[in-house]
């Protein structure tokens, strides 16, 4: 069962636009939320996390907003760079010693 | 922020034999560690958890006497492919977690090649 879910594989956005990239997810009992990004041949590594009691996280150029109601949440990088290029993965920690990722989505910025 | 160390970053094994990568998380004590296998293109797939000093937990459709694992510390997490054969190539990442609802460390990932 799929409880954290990325239903874009792929994205692709131009140099200096924003960059929208959307997870669901079906437990309501998660209450942290985390995006990691993730480089070919490399582990993830964090890069913004949001608490179920907020709406909206900010970090640079990254942003991480929570709608609870939908069970959805969202990470905007605006301005997009080239760097940006990477398979963002969005995650959630469980009861216990679980931790739930989405498949991912694979961002391409392009110059 | 924490660190998780992998080892070896790449190895490349004859059909047959086995190979040990390893986890280490070097500034804390990581009450679980993950071990993840991801194939070209496609997403994380969680192998195993396993808690410090108790058998690990393999999810559905992952071969436990394949991929053994042992976590016999608070710092280390060892996963074992044996009798390795190349559809086990892959790019295998630890991760490591200090306690309920806290971020997730990640290893560099093992690069695994079977000739």
């Amino acid at each position: 069962d799929q409880q954290v879910k990325q239903n874009s594989p792929s994205l692709s956005v131009q140099e200096g636009r924003i960059s929208i990239l959307n997870c669901d997810y079906t437990n309501s009992m998660f209450d942290y939320f985390l995006w990691y990004k993730k480089y070919p041949a490399e582990g993830p590594t964090f890069l913004i996390s949001i608490s179920s009691i907020k709406d909206k996280n900010e970090d640079g150029r990254f942003t991480v907003f929570l709608n609870k109601s939908a069970k959805h949440l969202s990470l905007h990088i605006v301005p997009s760079q080239p760097g940006d290029s990477a398979v963002y993965f969005c995650a959630a920690p469980g009861t216990g010693n679980q931790f739930y990722f989405g498949t991912g989505t694979s961002l391409t910025v392009i110059p | 922020g924490a660190v998780v160390s992998q080892h070896p970053s790449r190895v490349i094994c004859k059909s047959g034999t086995s190979v040990k990568i390893e986890c280490r998380s070097l500034d804390f004590q990581a009450t679980t560690m993950f071990w993840y296998r991801q194939f070209p293109k496609q997403s994380l797939m969680l192998m195993a958890t396993s808690n410090e000093g108790s058998k690990a937990t393999y999810e559905q459709g992952v071969e436990k006497d394949k991929f053994l694992i042992n976590h016999a510390s608070l710092t280390l997490s060892t996963l074992t492919v044996t009798s390795a054969h190349p559809e086990d190539s892959s790019f295998y990442i630890c991760s490591a977690i200090t306690g309920v609802n806290t971020e997730a460390f990640f290893g560099q990932g093992t690069r695994l090649t079977v000739v």
